[in-house]
């Protein structure tokens, strides 16, 4: 079975500082993963995705994620926070062998970024 | 280009109720799939409809239902509701065979059961 964990409930940096929100998985198979944004009161938006292509994936809005298959990680983040990044996020994980997931996504428990002035 | 759409927004009902939510899927898309979002939690799969039919379910008791239209978009449906049921439910669409089976979210529907 596949699950994701996200490590950190709450993340909180001052604006202008570095984005790291942590993501590990567990898959038995090559897994795709996903990072969605959730803003208050509105469904997800996808801001990036792996699919076994290049490992340093970059998203919208200026984050971007590394798929590190040995440490099983694929970490968020952002150079320089901007308040508009305030919002909660989520790690994803889906089994890339396609026949039998469909897509299927199995989602960490999120963690809450707040930015401060 | 219109995204995921659901309806309704919000949603009030009492404890054995039954309740109907509405997807119309992202253009292009032919799967829908439906999760459940508690305060506080992560998203957690329901099931998922393609060519009309259920085609993978999560764990969740047989009070939760659906349907796919011909049209692609889809209905959940939750019969005896209990005060546990409320949550915000998300519709994701996709494309079967599309790359990584890219879900894409609609804004959801608040459930709130009394």
């Amino acid at each position: 079975a596949q699950s994701v964990t996200q490590l950190g409930s709450h993340v909180s940096v001052s604006e202008g500082a570095l984005v790291l929100l942590r993501c590990n998985y567990s898959s038995s198979v090559p897994p795709y993963l996903f990072w969605y944004v959730q803003y208050p009161n509105q469904g997800l938006q996808l801001l990036l995705k792996y699919t076994s292509a290049a490992t340093l994936v970059k998203g919208i809005n200026g984050f971007e994620a590394e798929f590190k298959k040995s440490e099983t990680s694929f970490h968020l983040t952002k150079p320089s926070a901007h308040m508009s990044d305030a919002a909660e996020y989520f790690c994803a994980v889906s089994d890339s062998s396609g026949g039998t997931s469909y897509g299927k996504l199995t989602f960490g428990q999120g963690t809450i970024l707040t930015v401060h002035p | 280009d219109a995204g995921v759409t659901q309806s309704p927004t919000h949603l009030i009902k009492t404890r054995g109720q039954q309740v109907t939510l509405r997807c119309s899927p992202k253009s292009g898309h032919d799967t829908v799939s439906w999760y459940q979002q508690a305060l506080g939690q992560g998203p957690q799969f329901i099931f998922q409809y393609y060519e009309e039919e259920e085609r993978q379910r999560g764990n969740f008791p047989d009070r939760f239902s659906g349907h796919q239209f011909p049209n692609y978009s889809s209905e959940l449906n939750v019969n005896a509701l209990l005060l546990g049921d409320s949550a915000l439910y998300l519709c994701a669409s996709s494309h079967t065979g599309g790359p990584a089976d890219t879900q894409y979210f609609g804004p959801g529907t608040r459930l709130t059961v009394l």
